[in-house]
């Protein structure tokens, strides 16, 4: 069963804006990861956030973690056309021993 | 640095029929993963291994599906007899697992996928 529910399920924004991507899962977790998948490809590893972190940065991605509400979420600013493509949440439950459970995806389209 | 390698990218085969899917890797990953990803849903692990032992495969269908990585290095998954319900990607992925450095182990490289059509 998927255990990260990701929320919205698809977001349409124009190129410039933000966009952000929530994911909330059940079971206590090591750490959460966020994927990128283009359509047609495999899946690109975009940043991992721990269980014992709040907040995480890489270039024009942010995420945060609340683990008290079991949630996390994915912003990326200034959007371009290129982030198009399909975002999951991946969680790497406590004593899994490494098992990633993906949630079902947020489709998100940057319009130029 | 080469990435995970995954042949063949596409296939059609027609229900009851057999298929296997290959997958090389990265150079020095002890951990290798397969998953199936059904069209608009995450991907779901098959089966995982640490070097040439399986360490989960609670979510392989066994009477059907057999995967193994004899050298601890590439991998086969087999599907035998095919349903119509397999049609999906089928990822490989692989991670440096326990022996890796730590804020490195746990990151999996994910391969092109095959894309698999059941008719």
């Amino acid at each position: 069963s998927q255990q990260g529910e990701e929320d919205p399920q698809a977001l349409s924004i124009q190129e410039g804006e933000n966009a952000t991507m929530n994911c909330s899962y059940k079971t206590s977790i090591n750490n959460l990861q966020w994927y990128r998948q283009n359509s047609g490809r495999g899946l690109v590893h975009l940043i991992l956030i721990r269980s014992n972190e709040r907040e995480k940065h890489s270039g024009r991605l942010r995420v945060t973690l609340d683990t008290s509400k079991k949630s996390s979420s994915l912003l990326i600013t200034a959007s371009r056309a290129a982030d198009t493509a399909s975002y999951f949440c991946a969680t790497d439950g406590y004593n899994q021993g490494g098992k990633l459970i993906f949630g079902q995806g947020t489709e998100l389209s940057v319009k130029p | 640095e080469a990435g995970v390698a995954q042949s063949p990218r596409y296939k059609i085969i027609e229900k009851r029929q057999s298929v296997a899917f290959w997958c090389n890797p990265i150079s020095g990953h002890a951990t290798l993963y397969w998953y199936q990803q059904i069209l608009g849903q995450g991907p779901k692990l098959l089966i995982q291994f640490q070097n040439n032992g399986v360490v989960d495969d609670s979510q392989l269908p066994k009477d059907r599906f057999s995967a193994e990585r004899l050298k601890g290095v590439d991998s086969t998954l087999k599907i035998q007899p095919a349903k119509l319900e397999d049609s999906a990607v089928y990822l490989c992925a692989s991670s440096f697992g326990r022996g890796g450095l730590a804020g490195r182990r746990e990151t999996q490289y994910f391969g092109p996928g095959t894309r698999l059509l059941v008719l």
